[in-house]
């Protein structure tokens, strides 16, 4: 198993431009998350599905926009970058099981985004 | 979600047991302890999780108080590969998308 993999690792945008970074999992989870971390800072959840045709907003979700049109695919959207969107981009996914059963994320090697 | 307090940073000599405390003072019953770890400019890698009782796995050690007020993470033998951000986190049994990273500790495993 590739496990979850991100796409592309790293990527520089003018002001305004838009992208999308993609992320893909194989081992058939449910859930599926975006996240941002900035230097010397923790993870912020942007946002996040709990299935497949879902998403819903995170703690950070201004400028950014998310699909998950395939149960192993989670899309992220930038319409117009700002370099305030300067970050590195982690995926994670995890599985859902019956209540009491606690979820585990696993994460993608992240995407080092610089906006200029 | 429980709130959780880790001193910013900690040394440790490669060979012996790194000790990661963790407060955690305000945590709910139905709240799970979970750590996480990211080594440099990787993404979070799970470590491992607890409710009430002690667990240990391959990585590491978890001792929960048995008031579930405080914990601690052990790496037993610990190696320079184990210098890395480490995040102790709680939140309620499913829905990763309460999971909280905080600054977290960053130790530094000396040779």
């Amino acid at each position: 198993n590739a496990g979850v993999t991100q796409t592309p690792k790293f990527r520089v945008l003018k002001t305004g431009q838009s992208m999308t970074l993609l992320c893909a999992q194989d081992m058939n989870h449910e859930y599926m998350y975006w996240y941002r971390q900035d230097p010397g800072m923790g993870l912020r959840l942007i946002h996040y599905s709990v299935g497949e045709g879902t998403t819903a907003k995170g703690e950070v979700p201004d400028g950014y926009n998310v699909s998950r049109l395939k149960k192993q695919n989670f899309l992220l959207g930038l319409e117009s970058a700002a370099p305030s969107q300067t970050s590195v981009y982690f995926c994670a996914s995890s599985y859902s099981e019956p209540a009491g059963t606690p979820d585990t994320q696993y994460f993608g090697p992240g995407t080092r985004l610089t906006v200029l | 979600d429980a709130k959780t307090t880790q001193p910013p940073s900690m040394d440790c000599a490669e060979g012996r047991a790194a000790n990661l405390p963790c407060n955690h003072s305000t945590i709910s019953g139905n709240e799970y302890v979970y750590w996480y770890r990211q080594i440099h400019s990787q993404g979070p890698q799970y470590i491992i999780h607890g409710l009430k009782n002690n667990e240990t796995n391959e990585m590491a050690s978890l001792i929960i108080t048995e008031d579930r007020k405080s914990s601690t993470l052990i790496l037993p033998h610990a190696t320079l590969r184990d210098t890395a951000v480490y995040y102790c986190i709680v939140r309620v049994e499913t829905g990763g998308f309460k999971t909280i990273f905080g600054a977290g500790t960053r130790l530094f495993v000396k040779a």
